[in-house]
């Protein structure tokens, strides 16, 4: 069964230097977001993309993030300037919008921002 | 923002014994999606209703969309050790959101000591 991969699996950073998430949506998959979720909490939305733009963000995405689908498998997710607050898993989510409207969660990566 | 109220927070059950969980929004969704998260992976889609009043089952587990669209519910049958983790609700909306998720906060599922 097809899956979303993600890498890496942890990310342990120095506080203010960038990081790179990378992830590889469902091949047939039109639309992908990123999420986040702080160790104990609920995932949040961070941002969803489609047809090479972003469609939608929330306030968390703010001018540190941005996102890149560089080529036909890649979507990443780069945080510029990383802060202590950054720590969380990011989950990557790709969608079929053209059969179902159900997102499929990459396993995710942990981030550690020290 | 919207905000999606799931309960129980948590809940402890003994294997065999079923159990219910809810999610109650001010805010209507068109889809609402059940997934069950286990410790350091991502959350794993169960069930997903698109249609008010839809109730939906998958093996031992049966969803409702509530005829408002604004709650939803899940029902796990004569629960079982591995049933134990994580679950969240989502309610999704179309339009302008192009689909983004918003999560309840989650009922961790324990097993009884």
């Amino acid at each position: 069964e097809p899956e979303v991969t993600q890498t890496p699996s942890h990310q342990v950073t120095q506080m203010g230097q960038e990081v790179i998430l990378r992830c590889v949506p469902i091949s047939n998959h039109l639309y992908f977001y990123w999420y986040r979720q702080i160790l104990g909490q609920k995932v949040e939305f961070l941002v969803s993309f489609y047809n090479n733009e972003i469609s939608e963000k929330s306030e968390i995405f703010d001018d540190q993030f941005s996102v890149e689908r560089p080529d036909g498998s890649n979507f990443t997710l780069k945080i510029r300037s990383t802060k202590l607050e950054d720590s969380a898993m990011y989950f990557c989510a790709s969608l079929d919008r053209e059969y179902t409207d159900t997102q499929y969660f990459g396993p995710g990566t942990r981030l550690t921002v020290l | 923002g919207q905000q999606l109220n799931q309960s129980p927070q948590s809940m402890f059950i003994q294997e065999g014994e079923d159990v219910s969980m809810n999610c109650t929004s001010s805010s209507i969704f068109n889809t609402w999606l059940w997934y069950k998260q286990d410790p350091g992976e991502g959350p794993v889609l169960l069930i997903a209703l698109y249609k008010a009043g839809e109730l939906t089952s998958n093996g031992r587990l049966t969803a409702q969309f509530g005829i408002t669209r604004k709650d939803s519910f899940l029902n796990i049958s004569a629960s079982i050790p591995s049933d134990v983790g994580i679950y969240f609700c989502a309610g999704q909306r179309y339009g302008g959101s192009q689909g983004n998720l918003i999560f309840g906060k989650g009922t961790k599922l324990s097993v009884k000591p």
